[in-house]
């Protein structure tokens, strides 16, 4: 069946640091990658989407490629802040009626 | 644009006790989709309905439930509470691939 994996967390960064949060995935056929990000007390924000592979998808910074070759989807940003410590979730949606999602990778930043 | 809506925020009820959330999706979405999300786990989905009819169903028992209505608004009941129930439960809607969030419903049962 569909899958995802993330990375486990969580990843502490010092404010301006690089960040990469790894995702892979199995699915069959083409499935159209997210990105969602989890505020403390709050539901999920979609963050950036990819349909097709090769396809970038970025937002606020946050940039991720669809690599069919390996199927992955990486989270990067060049200079994190504090204001980004939150939980990514990956997913993955193949055109049936749902989303798979990750466990969550928590993310904070130290000033 | 209004985004999706849910209510209430918060709840607590007792094993046993039947609850019932609401969603109000974002105009023009015709589908929602109902997730429950326990403490440090991804989301899990529950069920899905497109135009008031169920489209697809996750591994959840038939004691949670739900309607949709002709405005796309929607329920999700759970009957018969059981402590492993509490969660956050969240409702997306969506015109095609893209699902919207709202910010969800913290339900405890003690």
């Amino acid at each position: 069946g569909n899958s995802v994996t993330q990375m486990e967390g969580p990843v502490t960064l010092s404010e301006e640091a690089f960040l990469t949060i790894n995702c892979t995935y199995t699915a069959t056929g083409y499935p159209s990658l997210f990105w969602y990000v989890q505020y403390p007390g709050e539901g999920l924000q979609l963050l950036l989407k990819a349909t097709k592979a090769d396809d970038k998808g970025s937002n606020k910074g946050f940039e991720a490629t669809y690599r069919k070759e390996t199927t992955s989807f990486h989270l990067e940003k060049g200079s994190v802040q504090v204001s980004d410590s939150a939980v990514y979730f990956c997913a993955l949606y193949s055109g049936t009626y749902k989303y798979i999602f990750g466990t969550g990778t928590r993310l904070k930043v130290l000033a | 644009e209004t985004g999706v809506t849910q209510s209430p925020t918060h709840l607590i009820k007792t094993r046993g006790q039947q609850v019932t959330l609401r969603c109000s999706s974002q105009s023009g979405h015709n589908t929602v989709s109902w997730y429950q999300q326990a403490l440090g786990q991804g989301p899990q989905f529950i069920f899905q309905y497109y135009r008031e009819e169920e489209n697809g169903r996750g591994n959840f028992p038939p004691r949670f439930s739900g309607l949709q209505f002709p405005n796309y608004s929607s329920e999700l009941n759970v009957n018969a509470l059981e402590l492993d129930d509490s969660a956050l439960y969240l409702c997306a809607s969506s015109l095609a691939d893209t699902q919207y969030f709202g910010p969800g419903t913290r339900l405890t049962v003690l």
